[in-house]
């Protein structure tokens, strides 16, 4: 069972709400990732981080923003949400090439 | 089979037969080749790795086959369980995007008791 945790797991707001969905790991990892993923479909990777004070924007774009202030926290944020939003999101961390993934958080705006 | 829009493929088999899985990666510079399990309101788990320098590696009741020249990866479950029930992914590890995990579209495997 991999040390890494997300909070909440399961988010419903309204539009234009900002909100905070929390990442943390206990392994020491340098890697973190962010990942956004419609049920069963597969994961694009919204942003990363390689280290603290580090962060990149990943392959989809993505209204969100992130921020690395220590190792083990990897908090995305979401200024002012919107029914396109609606999604899991999934945080992982990796030391070397296997990712290891919480547990995500399911969100919907309506 | 392909992801077609919001059609998952699901590979449907009788418990205690074994499965296949198949995924096809794009870059032929991938070295590390990922199988990943999902189940329904959790995270992927990590099922079984491989390095491009092997072709096949075993696991627990899990074999995964890589055939470069076809860049084609399989997971074979064997004597499959109900518990096995889940969406499968497969990962490619690209070098030189800085050991990046590029995800293909998953294979739902159900179980039929």
């Amino acid at each position: 069972e991999a040390d890494i945790y997300q909070t909440p797991r399961y988010l419903v707001i309204g539009t234009g709400k900002k909100i905070t969905l929390e990442c943390s790991q206990t392994m020491g990892h340098d890697k973190m990732y962010w990942y956004q993923q419609d049920p069963g479909m597969e994961l694009h990777l919204i942003h990363y981080s390689y280290g603290v004070n580090s962060t990149e924007k990943g392959d989809l774009s993505s209204e969100s923003t992130v921020s690395r202030i220590r190792t083990e926290h990897f908090p995305l944020t979401l200024e002012s949400a919107r029914p396109s939003h609606t999604s899991q999101y999934l945080c992982a961390s990796s030391e070397y090439n296997e990712q290891f993934f919480g547990p995500g958080t399911r969100l919907t705006v309506l | 089979g392909e992801n077609v829009g919001l059609h998952l493929p699901t590979l449907s088999v009788q418990e205690g037969d074994n499965s296949i899985i198949n995924c096809a990666y794009s870059n032929s510079a991938s070295d590390y080749f990922i199988w990943y399990k999902q189940e329904s309101g959790k995270g992927p788990q990590f099922i079984i790795d491989i390095r491009s320098n092997m072709d096949k590696r075993q696991g627990q009741r899990v074999t995964v086959l890589l055939n470069k020249t076809v860049k084609h990866l399989s997971l074979q479950i064997a004597a499959t369980q109900p518990g096995d029930s889940a969406v499968y992914f497969c990962a490619e590890n690209l070098q030189n995007a800085g050991n990046m995990l590029t995800f293909g579209g998953g294979t739902r495997l159900m179980v039929k008791p």
